[in-house]
């Protein structure tokens, strides 16, 4: 299996500009989680989804902030407009049911807002 | 709700050395613990994981981690560090009763530095 896989892997923009994250789960996971890294506050969860749903979204951090998961094998996170505090680097993570809560992470998207 | 400390932000260790880092939650159900690992440059991956039965969890790498449900605790040991330990490690819980795949709280991180 690929693994979670995530694109870009680095995003360089300008303050204002919109951002989409994606992700892939691993095939046949019910479950996808998008969480937030940064020196300041750690990793962080901001969203995750059962069966393409949306479950929790209380970790997002305002309205610039939305996720999407249109089927199974894809998801998005868009930030429109992107703001320099937006910096981080950005996993997905993805796991079935019964696998007992453990998550497999993707390797990350490095974002950095000018 | 649901926390996890990790008090130590930084430790550093030459090879060989016994290691035992500190983590802490608070919850007072039925819970999931784990560790997970990320070394310089990659993404987290799983170090071990506690559902129920025996305290004392072995991972990979040499790793394990005893659960002590008196103290809250489930600090990661392991006997002798390498150099190539060096990475920053995450204790994280979760409540099994939530869902089949709940969500994960994350403790902020302890950097482990080795030095050769």
């Amino acid at each position: 299996d690929a693994g979670v896989i995530q694109s870009p892997r680095h995003e360089v923009t300008e303050m204002g500009q919109e951002v989409t994250l994606r992700c892939k789960p691993i095939s046949g996971h019910d479950y996808l989680f998008w969480y937030r890294q940064t020196m300041m506050r750690g990793l962080e969860l901001l969203i995750y989804f059962n069966n393409n749903v949306p479950i929790d979204d209380s970790g997002m951090p305002e309205d610039r902030f939305s996720a999407k998961m249109p089927n199974a094998s894809f998801s998005t996170l868009k930030i429109q407009p992107s703001e320099p505090r937006d910096s981080a680097v950005y996993f997905c993570a993805s796991t079935y049911s019964g696998r007992s809560d453990t998550q497999y992470f993707g390797p990350g998207t490095r974002l950095t807002v000018l | 709700a649901q926390s996890v400390s990790q008090h130590n932000h930084h430790v550093i260790l030459s090879e060989a050395a016994s290691l035992e880092l500190g983590c802490n939650y608070s919850y007072g159900g039925t819970v999931n613990l784990f560790w997970y690992v990320q070394y310089p440059g990659q993404h987290l991956q799983l170090l071990l994981k506690y559902f129920s039965g025996d305290p004392l969890v072995k991972g990979i790498k040499g790793f394990e981690a005893e659960f002590i449900k008196s103290k809250f605790s489930f600090n990661l040991r392991k006997p002798s560090v390498q150099w190539s330990d060096t990475a920053e490690y995450f204790c994280a819980v979760s409540s099994p009763g939530y869902s089949s795949a709940s969500k994960i709280i994350f403790g902020s991180g302890t950097r482990l530095s080795i030095r050769p």
